[in-house]
């Protein structure tokens, strides 16, 4: 177990709703990334971030955006859902010591109707 | 761009055989490497990883793997799969220190009894 919580676990919404994710990092993690896993497919980066601020970003659309916390936790962001959002979304942290090993939770399982 | 290649979506072998998942990368400078796992319904997790030093890397649960520069290769191999091993392999790379992975497809590896 990594210490990298997400909620919730599974998550049904339709077409065009908004949806919050959340992750909360492992204690002494500063760094968050979200992938997005697509069924058959490996983990996608979306974007990451660095003491509250994006410090880097994939190529997804501005209806993805995120949060980070004081306490570095961080909340990724979805408008106007499309039928292809449906995937796993991961969430991984590191520390500023060891900054090359990322922890990843369990993931949410997104569903689009 | 840097990308990743893991070849055969499906590898399955016998309990008791070598393991050897293959993957290769692109990339003009050696970046970080990283094999990790999913088990169904879980997040990732790390196996091993190579960032400087020795080419051989040794991983948890009996993995191995070989940073062969010349090749730009990164193969994950173990000398006797149990049961447990079945599972989804990812092999990833990072180019700068803290930065996103980049993800291979992923394998899939079976193992018979």
């Amino acid at each position: 177990e990594t210490g990298v919580t997400q909620s919730p676990t599974h998550l049904i919404k339709t077409r065009g709703q908004q949806v919050t994710l959340r992750c909360s990092s492992q204690s002494g993690h500063n760094t968050v990334s979200w992938y997005q896993q697509a069924l058959g497919q490996g983990p996608q980066f979306i974007f990451q971030y660095y003491r509250e601020e994006e410090n880097g970003r994939g190529n997804f659309p501005p209806r993805f955006s995120g949060l980070q916390f004081p306490n570095y936790s961080s909340e990724l962001n979805v408008n106007a859902l499309e039928l292809d959002d449906s995937a796993l979304y991961l969430c991984a942290s590191s520390s500023e010591v060891v900054k090359n090993i990322q922890y990843f939770g369990a993931g949410t399982r997104l569903s689009v109707l | 761009a840097q990308s990743v290649t893991q070849l055969g979506s499906h590898v399955s072998v016998s309990e008791g055989a070598l393991v050897l998942l293959r993957c290769n990368y692109s990339s003009s400078v050696p970046p970080y490497l990283f094999w990790y796992v999913q088990y169904p319904n879980q997040g990732l997790q790390l196996l091993l990883k190579y960032t400087t030093g020795a080419t051989l890397v040794k991983g948890i649960n009996g993995f191995e793997a070989e940073f062969k520069k010349s090749e730009t290769s990164f193969h994950l191999t173990k000398p006797s799969a149990h049961m447990s091993d079945a599972a989804e392999y990812f092999c990833a790379v990072m180019r700068n220190q803290g930065g996103k992975l980049i993800f291979g497809q992923g394998t899939e590896l079976s193992v018979k009894p």
